[in-house]
């Protein structure tokens, strides 16, 4: 069965710092991942997506994830944060390989908070 | 975010009420898909329609009752609600099962 770990609840960074975002993934096909960020009282906006092409993915807003397989990571990462960053960040995992219904398998969800 | 609009944003309803939530997507996508987003929990996915045809009830229960008239539009239709349903309930789309979801703003359900 696919799962998704976010090994941070909450992160903190300073605006103009770097960010990183991490989650673990466990799944028993060759994976699409996904980064979703969610700001307050907002929906789900789509930051990037790995489909098994390249493994380092860019993303909107100058986000960037890195598919390991050997570690089992799909870790976000921005190189200088902006207040504008502070959301709820959700690392996704596509269920279509096992159940083939689109399912998405949510992470619990990280809090950004960024200081100025 | 226009690509997937949801209506009502809020909405408060008794126990007892009939109330139906919208949501209708602009992408021509072929899959539409309901979402429960309660606090302190992880989303849960409700209902999946693809091409007009429910592929997943995840053990929702029969209050909660899906409409997909056509794949540009998804209706959830609430009845006899209880105080634990409220939440945030997100509508999304796809191109087919296998592709990436586009969200909408949600609905915020308070039942009291």
């Amino acid at each position: 069965a696919q799962s998704v770990t976010q090994l941070d609840s909450h992160v903190s960074v300073s605006e103009g710092t770097p960010v990183l975002l991490r989650c673990n993934y466990s799944s028993s096909y060759s994976p699409s991942l996904f980064w979703y960020v969610q700001h307050p009282n907002k929906g789900l906006q789509l930051l990037l997506k790995y489909t098994s092409a390249a493994t380092l993915v860019k993303g909107i807003n100058g986000f960037e994830a890195e598919f390991k397989k050997s570690e089992t990571s799909f870790h976000l990462t921005k190189p200088s944060a902006h207040m504008s960053d502070a959301a709820e960040y959700f690392c996704v995992v596509s269920d279509y390989g096992s159940s083939n219904t689109g399912k998405l398998i949510f992470g619990q969800g990280t809090t950004l908070q960024v200081k100025p | 975010e226009t690509g997937v609009t949801q209506t009502p944003r809020h909405l408060v309803m008794g126990m007892t009420n009939k109330k139906s939530l919208k949501c209708e997507q602009h992408l021509g996508h072929n899959a539409m898909y309901w979402y429960k987003q309660s606090a302190k929990k992880p989303l849960e996915l409700m209902f999946v329609y693809s091409l007009e045809e429910r592929v997943e009830n995840n053990s929702v229960p029969s209050r909660f009752s899906p409409e997909c008239p056509n794949s540009s539009h998804l209706f959830l239709h609430l009845h006899t609600l209880q105080p634990e349903d409220s939440a945030l309930y997100l509508c999304a789309s796809s191109q087919d099962l296998r592709g990436e979801q586009y969200f909408g703003p949600g609905t915020r359900l308070t039942v009291t």
